[in-house]
């Protein structure tokens, strides 16, 4: 079946280490996306990209990276620079916007 | 003002009852408008596209106001199952999404 698989469903980190989420599809689809999700505080956009190789910053980049080498995968990193990393992190992909978006379960990330 | 304007709620309604949730969004470029539904802990997941000419769904109705700059939802004899939040989505002209924080909506028996 197709679809978004996001790993690890739980992710514990100390403060100041970097971290990567894992975000695969077998949709086919171009465009990939990384939110974040706090209590209150509703889906937050970190990166976007729109085709492999290229990507483009969201509202709230700062202490994240991305890559896109392949079009199936779409990894975050959250860095040590991030200053409240704690939070539900959500992948989604879409064959066009116009169309809506598919979300992974997410992975939620815990920094003690 | 932000982008994605919703009412948090939350609205606690009988079964049966008939309930509408507003939006608004401050973008007159936005091209697309969807509903989404995310259930506690859950990722969230497409509820319905929303048109200018309305888009029904069942028990969902869904319509936009270019003019006012206005969506709404409705759902019409609301089942327990209804419980959720329900967030209301803008597309940008960047092609991204961007979403309100949601109206919660608890359905009692």
């Amino acid at each position: 079946d197709g679809g978004i698989t996001q790993s690890p469903k739980y992710l514990f980190r100390k403060e100041g280490q970097n971290v990567t989420l894992s975000c695969e599809q077998n949709l086919n689809h171009d465009a990939m996306y990384w939110y974040r999700q706090d209590p209150g505080q509703g889906l937050r956009l970190i990166y976007y990209s729109q085709i492999v190789n290229d990507f483009q910053k969201g509202d709230i980049a700062e202490g994240y990276s991305v890559s896109r080498e392949k079009k199936e995968s779409f990894p975050l990193t959250v860095t040590s620079a991030q200053k409240n990393p704690t939070a539900f992190y959500l992948c989604a992909s879409s064959i066009e916007a116009s169309r809506g978006y598919t979300f992974g379960s997410g992975t939620r990330l815990t920094v003690v | 003002r932000k982008e994605v304007e919703q009412d948090p709620g939350p609205f606690n309604v009988p079964e049966g009852a008939t309930v509408a949730f507003n939006c608004t969004y401050s973008n007159s470029a936005s091209q697309s408008f969807f509903w989404y539904r995310q259930d506690c802990r859950k990722e969230p997941k497409l509820l319905m596209s929303v048109y200018s000419s309305g888009n029904e769904d069942g028990r969902f109705t869904a319509q936009l106001n270019r003019a006012s700059q206005y969506i709404s939802l409705l759902i019409r004899d609301s089942k327990l199952s209804d419980s959720a939040t329900y967030l209301c989505v803008a597309r940008r002209s960047q092609g991204n999404l961007i979403f309100g924080k949601g109206t919660k909506l608890s359905v009692k028996p």
